[in-house]
């Protein structure tokens, strides 16, 4: 079991928004950063989505979006496109473990 | 050009030893905390392993404390994770990457694959 929970899946159709949730605890979303990636294909390199909870990396579009509120964080992606078919993972320190801590990952399918 | 190269990937038995290496391009690699990250063949990304930019402190996963060691030589822009005491569960693709502080791992390598098995 992952430290942060994520729904296993999520689906959308062309056009829609889709928000992607990410639970943790007061040690490591509570009171730490928390950022997105892109996994295209398992087993390739993740894409930095959102960092610091909702800052945009240069080059990501502005479709993709990141808020936190407490323990828990959203990614969210508007306009949905064909290519946005990946797997998605958030990810933050935990202060108690002393360690990264990813979430398990939402394969979003785009109908 | 701006990259992370990683090798020594391999079978080995459980039991056995293994050290990954990855070597750094393009940049400073003394002022990023540099990290192996490992995905398991049908699961998600589990962080592995930490090391400050000037190579301690040190931190590792719970499931690889005591048998995973982190290192780098920042002379030679390379980060590497001795692995001892392998077991079935280690299979799996590692990736290296860099992160500034407070930031995300940026810059990812291609992974190599560690299959542990008799």
């Amino acid at each position: 079991q992952s430290v942060l929970t994520q729904p296993p899946s999520a689906s959308g159709t062309p056009g829609q928004r889709v928000t992607i949730s990410c639970s943790g605890s007061r040690f490591n979303i509570g009171e730490n950063y928390v950022h997105w990636y892109q996994q295209q294909l398992p087993g390739t390199a993740p894409k930095v989505l959102i960092q610091r909870n909702d800052e945009r990396p240069p080059g990501v579009p502005d479709r993709f979006s990141g808020s936190k509120s407490g323990t828990s964080a959203s990614l969210a992606i508007s306009g949905l496109r064909s290519e946005d078919e990946a797997d998605y993972y958030c990810a933050a320190w935990d202060n108690s473990l002393s360690g990264w801590v990813f979430g398990g990952g939402t394969k979003l399918n785009v109908l | 050009e701006v990259r992370l190269v990683e090798s020594g990937g391999g079978l080995v038995q459980p039991g056995g030893s293994l050290r990954l290496s990855c070597v750094a391009s393009g940049f400073s690699f003394s002022s990023y905390e540099m990290f192996w990250v490992r995905q398991a063949p049908g699961k998600g990304l589990e962080w592995v392993s930490l090391i400050i930019g000037s190579g301690s402190p040190m931190y590792h996963a719970d499931s690889v404390k005591g048998r995973f060691t982190i290192s780098r030589d920042n002379a030679k822009n390379s980060l590497y994770l001795q692995m001892d005491s392998l077991r079935a569960d280690d299979t799996a693709v590692y990736f290296c990457a860099r992160a500034l502080v407070h930031y995300p791992m940026d810059l990812w390598g291609q992974g190599t694959t560690v299959t542990v098995s008799s």
